[in-house]
């Protein structure tokens, strides 16, 4: 079976910091990685997928994620924070059978500090 | 197009009363899914329709029915609403190769008393 954990259901970065927000997850088979962005009450929004090929995969607004099989890990990061990109950030995993199912992990909640 | 679309935005519900969710998106994606959103637990899948006519179990689909009208609408009843059904529900759509992204409608904020 599939899972996903997201390590830090909060975190809080300032202005113009590091964004790293980090994701473990767990098949059997090679997997399809997605990160979604939920800004309040409002639906999911792809930032990037990794399905095959580059292992670094560059997404909207300047964020990136970088596949790590032996680590199992598809971190995202984002090098310099906005206010913008205070949301909800969602771990996905699927692995293409089973009409596309989605596994995804808890959430973290960024927050950016003036 | 207007893509996901979910019909109410917002509901209020006594126990024991019964509603319907409705969905529909305009990109002719074959697969569809219904989703609950809870705090600290992610998105839990309910069901979902690979395909016009078929229907599957995801997670937590207690209490749940779905039907899935044409290739467009995906539904999701409430029999009988429960408090523990209190949640924020979210329809999404696939397109044929099953490693594109899930696109998601508004969300429809459900509340039980």
């Amino acid at each position: 079976a599939q899972s996903v954990t997201q390590l830090g259901s909060h975190v809080s970065v300032s202005e113009g910091a590091l964004v790293l927000l980090r994701c473990n997850y767990s098949s059997s088979v090679p997997p399809y990685l997605f990160w979604y962005v939920q800004y309040p009450n409002q639906g999911l929004q792809l930032l990037l997928k990794y399905t095959t090929g580059a292992t670094l995969v560059k997404g909207i607004n300047g964020f990136e994620a970088e596949f790590k099989k032996s680590e199992t890990s598809f971190h995202l990061t984002k090098p310099s924070a906005h206010m913008s990109d205070a949301a909800e950030y969602f771990c996905a995993v699927s692995d293409g059978n089973q009409g596309g199912k989605l596994i995804f992990g808890q959430g973290t909640e960024l927050s950016v500090k003036p | 197009n207007a893509g996901v679309t979910q019909t109410p935005k917002f509901q209020v519900l006594k126990t024991g009363q019964s509603m319907t969710l409705q969905c529909a998106q305009d990109m002719n994606h074959n697969s569809m899914y219904w989703y609950r959103q809870d705090p600290g637990m992610g998105l839990r899948l309910i069901y979902y329709s690979a395909s016009e006519g078929t229907t599957d179990k995801g997670e937590v689909p207690n209490g749940y029915n779905v039907s899935r009208l044409n290739k467009r609408e995906f539904s999701l009843r409430l029999e009988s609403a429960a408090p523990s059904q209190t949640s924020v529900y979210f329809c999404a759509s696939i397109g044929q190769q099953l490693y594109n992204e899930q696109f998601f409608g508004p969300g429809t904020r459900l509340t039980v008393l």
